[in-house]
């Protein structure tokens, strides 16, 4: 079965500082990840995901991620943080076959709360 | 472009009540999906749907039930409620298949409070 942790509960960072947020996942095959963004008391919307090809995936809001099959790992980064990113984070992971077929189930970390800085 | 809408937005409910939530999407998505959120534990999948007729258990399916008769509509039903049943759900859609496909999408969320 597959599995996600994001090691860090809560970050604090300045306005304008750069940004790394960490995943790593459990999953036997190549598998299909996202990061999506959480907002006070709204729904998640997509930040960007990685189904192949290129590792270096690029997202909204001037957000990318990094897979490193060999770390198992998928990081967000953001350069300059804006008062806006101010969020929970979650990173997640969908099984697919070896057809690169998705299941469709998503299994999510725990989540990382941002907080920025003036 | 509704996408998936979910129905109560907030909801109190008594020990033992039941109560449906609701949801819909209009994508024709073939998989449907709820999921509970508590603190610190990340969004945990109550159960899910790959069509109309079939039906499968997540990992906290205990209390909850569903059933999908439409593609459109995927209700969760809380049969005696409890204050453990206390979270917010969200239901999400997405297309089986390949690649970019495969996006999930989330409704709004209802907030339950279970006294």
């Amino acid at each position: 079965a597959q599995s996600v942790t994001q090691p860090d509960i809560h970050i604090t960072v300045s306005e304008g500082a750069s940004l790394e947020l960490r995943c790593n996942y459990s999953y036997g095959a190549t598998p299909y990840l996202f990061w999506y963004v959480q907002s006070p008391g709204q729904g998640l919307q997509l930040l960007l995901k990685y189904f192949s090809g290129d590792t270096l995936v690029q997202g909204i809001k001037g957000f990318e991620a990094e897979f490193k099959r060999s770390q198992s790992s998928f990081n967000l980064r953001k350069p300059s943080v804006h008062w806006s990113d101010a969020a929970e984070y979650f990173c997640a992971v969908a099984a697919a076959n070896a057809g690169g077929t998705s299941y469709g189930k998503l299994t999510f970390g725990q989540g990382t709360i941002l907080t920025v800085h003036p | 472009n509704a996408g998936v809408t979910q129905t109560p937005k907030f909801q109190v409910l008594k020990t033992g009540q039941s109560m449906t939530l609701q949801c819909a999407q209009d994508m024709n998505h073939e998989y449907m999906s709820w999921y509970r959120q508590d603190p610190g534990m990340g969004l945990r999948l109550i159960h899910y749907s790959v069509g109309a007729g079939i039906t499968d258990q997540g990992e906290v399916p205990n209390g909850y039930n569903v059933s999908r008769s439409t593609t459109e509509d995927f209700p969760l039903r809380l049969l005696s409620a409890a204050p453990s049943q206390t979270s917010v759900y969200f239901c999400a859609s997405s297309s089986l298949g390949t690649g970019r496909n495969t996006e999930a999408f989330f409704g709004q969320g209802t907030r339950l409070t279970v006294v």
